[in-house]
């Protein structure tokens, strides 16, 4: 089944804790991608790549890394979370990153303390 | 600066009738332009698209418009049904400028009622 799958799916960790939500593909797609969800604000755009070794900025990407190593994987990581950055956080990909069609991961919810 | 705006929150419709949610967009340079709907604890997922040289694009009971001189576009539901009721977020992409970052707007949670 094609699909995109984070985790964990919840998380409640405490300020400065560094932590990593993974991310994978099995549709062989070449762009991916990281979003938040935030009441009020839609979905944000924190990081993209457009295939391996090749990644680039959203438009929030303070505060976060990624990096792409295998086509397949693109972690999110927090070096030192803090409480703003608690959120819903959705991982997608696409064949490309020309308006093809982005399939979104069911979604990691993080709690900072 | 929100590039995509969606400013209606939420929309009620009676099942049967017309939905039509609007989204606006300041950025000329996007060229393609996206609508997603988003149930309760899932990710979203891709309802229709349509490219900057068009103006409509149909998709069985969705139709996206594009008013570039009006930088606005809108989703027409016909018709409407109970399972429609989602929160739905257009999105905008400029791939011209070579960055492929997309921008999403901020939604509006769509309430069909039976």
């Amino acid at each position: 089944e094609a699909q995109v799958t984070q985790n964990p799916r919840y998380l409640i960790t405490v300020t400065g804790k560094k932590l990593t939500v993974t991310c994978s593909q099995n549709m062989n797609h070449e762009y991916m991608s990281w979003y938040r969800q935030d009441p009020g604000l839609g979905l944000r755009q924190i990081y993209y790549s457009m295939n391996v070794e090749v990644t680039d900025k959203g438009d929030v990407p303070e505060g976060y890394k990624v990096s792409r190593k295998e086509k397949r994987n693109f972690p999110l990581i927090l070096e030192s979370p803090s409480p703003n950055q608690t959120s819903l956080y959705f991982c997608a990909s696409s064949l490309s990153g020309a308006a093809d069609t982005q399939y979104f991961g069911p979604g990691t919810r993080l709690t900072v303390l | 600066d929100q590039q995509v705006k969606q400013n209606s929150p939420s929309l009620s419709v009676q099942e049967g009738r017309i939905s039509i949610l609007n989204c606006d967009y300041t950025n000329s340079m996007f060229d393609y332009f996206l609508w997603y709907k988003k149930y309760p604890a899932e990710g979203p997922t891709f309802l229709i698209s349509i490219s900057s040289i068009k103006d409509k694009n149909e998709d069985g009971r969705f139709t996206v418009f594009l008013n570039k001189s009006a930088k606005h576009l809108s989703l027409h539901i016909v018709p409407s049904q109970p399972g429609d009721s989602a929160v739905y977020f257009c999105a905008a992409i400029s791939t011209t400028s070579g960055t492929y970052k997309y921008i999403f707007g901020t939604g509006t949670r769509l309430k069909v009622l039976a």
